[in-house]
C-alpha cells in the first residue's frame, strides 16, 4: 500500500488527452511538498519528468504537464504519442516518514 | 553531468546481508547540495524508496527497512553504499542508486543492478 496513491493504469488514443492523479495527505502533498513526477520505460531507470509540481526539465516536451491542489496532484499529457507508453510514478516527502515517498505507479497504454 | 553506478553481488542468500556501491562520476559527493539515495523495485512492481544520505554522513532510512539497512559513504572513493540485512525473497528488486537535490526530484540514477535472494 503505496502513501501516494495513483490509479493503476490509464489509456488514450494517439493525439488524445491523458491525466494521471497522485493522492496524498496532510503529512505529504497537502503540507505543501513538492511533487514530481517520473517516466519510467520498459527495462529502463527511471526519469524525471516534473519537479517542483509544476516544472518541466529541458527535454521534456511541453506536451507533459502537471499540477497540484490540496492533497493531490495530477500530470497531464496532451497529444499522446505511441512513444509515452510507459509507467509513471509521482513522488513527495512525508513529514511523517521522514522520507520520500512514491506513487505506486500507472501503467499507461497508447492504444 | 552527474552519472552513477550500482556493482554487487546479483544473488544473496536468505539470511545473508545485501550490499551494494555505487560510484559517483562527473561530481563529487561531497557535494554539499546532493542527496544520495537509494530506491528499489521488485519485479513487476514500484519504487521504494530504501534511504539517503548527506555528504556530511546524516542518514535518512524508510520506518519499514531502518532496523535492516545502512548506506555509508565513502568520499575518497566517491562511492556510498548500501547494507540490508537478514533479506527474504522479498528483498528480490532491481536497486538503483540516485542523486537528489534539496527539495528536488531524484534527477541522476544508476542503470539499476537486479539482486535475487535465493539459496
Amino acid at each position: 500500500q503505496s502513501v501516494l496513491t495513483q490509479p493503476p493504469s490509464v489509456s488514450g488514443a494517439p493525439g488524445q488527452r491523458v491525466t494521471i492523479s497522485c493522492t496524498g495527505s496532510s503529512s505529504n502533498i497537502g503540507a505543501g511538498y513538492d511533487v514530481h513526477w517520473y517516466q519510467q520505460l520498459p527495462g529502463t531507470a527511471p526519469k524525471f519528468l516534473i519537479y517542483g509540481n509544476t516544472n518541466r526539465p529541458s527535454g521534456v516536451p511541453d506536451r507533459f504537464s502537471g499540477s497540484k491542489s490540496g492533497t493531490s496532484a495530477s500530470l497531464a499529457i496532451t497529444g499522446l504519442q505511441a512513444e509515452d507508453e510507459a509507467d509513471y510514478y509521482c513522488q513527495s516527502y512525508d513529514s511523517s516518514l521522514s522520507g520520500s515517498v512514491f506513487g505506486g505507479g500507472t501503467k499507461l497504454t497508447v492504444l | 553531468q552527474l552519472q552513477l553506478q550500482e556493482s554487487g553481488p546479483g544473488l544473496v542468500k536468505p539470511s545473508e546481508t545485501l550490499s551494494l556501491t555505487c560510484t559517483v562520476s562527473g561530481g563529487s559527493i561531497s557535494s554539499s547540495s546532493y542527496y544520495w539515495g537509494w530506491i528499489r523495485q521488485p519485479p513487476g512492481k514500484g519504487l521504494e524508496w530504501i534511504g539517503s544520505i548527506y555528504y556530511s554522513g546524516s542518514t535518512y532510512y524508510n520506518p519499514s527497512l531502518k532496523s535492516r539497512v545502512t548506506i555509508s559513504v565513502d568520499t575518497s572513493k566517491n562511492q556510498f553504499s548500501l547494507k540490508l540485512s537478514s533479506v527474504t525473497a522479498a528483498d528480490t528488486a532491481v536497486y538503483y542508486c540516485a542523486s537528489k537535490g534539496i527539495a528536488a526530484p531524484f534527477d541522476y540514477w544508476g542503470q539499476g543492478t537486479l539482486v535475487t535472494v535465493s539459496s
